[in-house]
């Protein structure tokens, strides 16, 4: 089953922007690669997904390696609404599961 | 407004006791899932349902058991055979593999623990 690596935190100041990075050296050809973030005692909410080309919404912006092997996703200027938890997961196109990585705690400092 | 309600917030059992886990959607998504989380961690998923009546292990599905009989609704139960039941655990629910984005929609948590 693939998987990924995240760092376990990082920090930014606020109105800068932030590189979130993730590794998914097994990810097979199928797997969409997806982001969630989630704040203290609530479900995660969806930020961004892809497949091979970058994405960007209103929320973020999503950098897919050539090789899918990593990805990064950019929150353009860090608000202190901002810091959660970001996971970045893989879903499994042929069991429709989603694997949830270790995720990355971000603060954000005023 | 259409989402996913997670029931009860907040419960407490006694040990050997079973307790059942609400999660009902007005979505009209086909999949369903359950995560548990432990404190500083990850989600970990319990069990999944693609269809009605259908549902498959996740990673750690021993000591739980689901059932999937209207596609709005996917309670689980946590049995007295799960050792460490004391978490936070996570319903969500999303249009299935080959419909939509896939996005996962997700309630606000059940926290349950065990005295």
């Amino acid at each position: 089953d693939a998987k990924t690596t995240q760092p376990n935190s990082m920090e930014s100041n606020e109105e800068e922007p932030v590189h979130l990075p993730c590794n998914h050296s097994t990810i097979s050809g199928t797997d969409y690669i997806h982001w969630y973030r989630q704040l203290p005692s609530q479900g995660p909410e969806y930020v961004i997904h892809g497949l091979t080309s970058n994405v960007n919404n209103r929320m973020a912006s999503l950098a897919i390696a050539e090789d899918r092997k990593s990805s990064t996703l950019i929150l353009h200027r860090a608000t202190l609404r901002d810091a959660a938890v970001y996971y970045c997961i893989l879903r499994d196109d042929t069991g429709n599961q989603f694997y949830f990585g270790t995720g990355t705690s971000l603060t954000v400092i005023p | 407004d259409g989402g996913i309600t997670q029931s009860p917030k907040y419960l407490f059992r006694k040990e050997g006791q079973n307790v059942t886990l609400s999660c009902e959607q007005n979505l009209n998504h086909d999949a369903m899932y359950w995560y548990r989380q432990d404190p500083g961690q990850g989600l970990r998923l319990i069990y999944y349902s693609q269809i009605v009546n259908d549902f498959q292990k996740g990673d750690i599905a021993e000591g739980y058991s689901v059932s999937r009989e209207k596609k709005e609704s996917f309670p689980l139960t946590v049995t007295s055979a799960q050792k460490n039941p004391t978490a936070f655990y996570l319903c969500a629910s999303s249009k299935g593999r080959t419909r939509g984005t896939g996005e996962l929609f997700f309630g606000e948590g059940s926290r349950l623990t065990v005295l």
